[in-house]
């Protein structure tokens, strides 16, 4: 079974513009979340989507949004991009929402210049 | 690979010896618990898990321990290999919620021949 695909793997953005990130979970998992990694902060929860739906968000600015399509893959967006976005974006599948072993995928790491 | 953290506290091990990471956990009301290993390049990967309602778990050379008096977390890595260099990370999290973990800071395992 596919493990967690997360695409681009690395992204360089200028501060100020946009950036979608995508994510597919593995087959039949139909809880996708989001985490930020960078060295300062460590691994924060950005939100977790489960049948479509926005279940839990984090502590982030209404920059930083997702969705989650009929399929389970998701995106997350990022607008106005600022430097501090530079981090390592991670993805994690699970069976259901709020129970289970959650699958993270590679990260991508997107750099603001 | 990626850097997950610069200043992360780092645990240097011999090889064959074992290994304690510690983790102190900040919501008392958190009730499941979960160690997380990440190496260089990849997304986090589930170790071991423990609920509330338990203060030992074992697992293939993995001890968790869980002192919910003190809010205290650790890992035994029995016959630590150089395999298991890398960073590893608490999560805790509410029943109910398990998608969305909080993090510890983490620590960088290296295993010396």
């Amino acid at each position: 079974k596919a493990g967690v695909t997360q695409t681009p793997r690395y992204l360089i953005k200028t501060r100020g513009q946009q950036v979608t990130l995508s994510c597919s979970p593995i087959s039949g998992h139909r809880s996708v979340s989001w985490y930020q990694q960078t060295p300062g902060q460590g691994l924060q929860f950005l939100f977790e989507y489960f049948s479509e739906t926005q279940r839990n968000k984090g502590n982030f600015p209404g920059r930083f949004s997702g969705r989650q399509f009929s399929n389970s893959r998701s995106e997350m967006n990022v607008s106005t991009l600022e430097l501090g976005d530079s981090a390592l974006y991670l993805c994690a599948s699970s069976l259901f929402s709020g129970v289970g072993e959650q699958y993270f995928g590679p990260g991508t790491r997107l750099t603001v210049t | 690979g990626e850097s997950v953290g610069l200043h992360l506290p780092t645990l240097s091990v011999q090889e064959g010896d074992n290994s304690i990471i510690n983790c102190a956990y900040s919501n008392s009301a958190s009730d499941y618990f979960i160690w997380y290993k990440q190496e260089s390049g990849k997304g986090p990967q589930f170790i071991i898990d423990i609920r509330s309602n338990m203060d030992k778990r074992q697992g293939q050379r993995v001890t968790v321990l869980l002192n919910k008096t003190v809010k205290h977390l650790s890992l035994q890595i029995a016959a630590t290999q150089p395999g298991d260099s890398a960073v590893y990370f608490c999560a805790e999290t509410l029943t109910g919620t398990a998608s969305k973990l909080t993090f510890g800071t983490g620590t960088r395992l290296q295993v010396t021949l």
